[in-house]
């Protein structure tokens, strides 16, 4: 099974900056199988990116993936006040499993 | 607009089992995989299993073999989770999910989430 490690667990941000946010992989695989996943309180979780750097429909271009192999990240490049939420990566080559997750915050 | 309507929340005993359901309106089932995912309060999502457009075939995470068999009835658009032997530590929301172009990938289609709670 692949195990995928989020770093970090909560990250302090105000609006208007940079997120990073990283995900790593036991095993390489196909960076072609690699999701970002948004949670909401209260909210199922929704499609961000899928391929590891295409992003859904109706997506702000503020998130971007990028990465292959083992290691993986998640940008948002100008935090909105809704994208304060918890985020998830998932890997979808050998069978599925998500990371367990990030929390970005408001500082 | 494709949607996935779950039924609702229950509360069982331990050792009872539970069948959540997941209902698709917008379009026909029979061309979708459908997994199932869930979520234990202040926890991250776990993958729990899929089961195929025809609905014979499936697979399941090591941790729910031999306890959870999913399900679909073609007839009427709903897919089901079966899930027995509860324990307190099933105390989770559980959702249903797929992807919108059909085949395997990301889910981008999600139920709104059954919420289940195992107490004595």
């Amino acid at each position: 099974e692949i195990v995928l490690t989020q770093s970090p667990g909560t990250l302090s941000l105000s609006p208007g900056e940079r997120a990073t946010l990283s995900c790593r992989a036991s095993h390489s695989f196909s960076s072609s199988y690699l999701a970002w996943y948004q949670q909401k309180p209260g909210q199922a979780p929704r499609l961000l990116i899928s391929g590891a750097s295409s992003r859904a429909t109706g997506i702000p271009d503020r998130f971007s993936g990028s990465g292959s192999g083992t290691d993986f990240t998640l940008t948002i490049s100008r935090l909105e006040p809704e994208d304060f939420a918890v985020y998830y990566c998932q890997q979808y080559g050998a069978s599925w499993t998500f990371g367990q997750g990030t929390k970005v915050e408001i500082k | 607009q494709v949607q996935l309507v779950q039924s609702g929340a229950e509360v069982k005993k331990p050792g009872a089992s539970v069948k959540v359901s997941c209902k698709a309106s917008g379009y026909t089932l029979t061309t979708y995989y459908m997994h199932w995912v869930r979520q234990a309060p202040g926890q991250g999502l776990e993958w729990m299993g899929i089961i195929n457009p025809s609905g014979d075939a499936t697979s399941y995470a090591q941790k729910f073999q031999g306890r959870v068999t999913m399900t679909r009835d073609s007839s009427t658009s709903t897919v089901y989770m079966d899930l027995k032997s509860l324990r307190s530590e099933d105390t989770a929301v559980y959702y249903c999910a797929t992807r919108s172009a059909g085949g395997l990938g990301a889910f981008d289609i999600w139920g709104q989430g059954t919420m289940v709670t195992v107490s004595s």
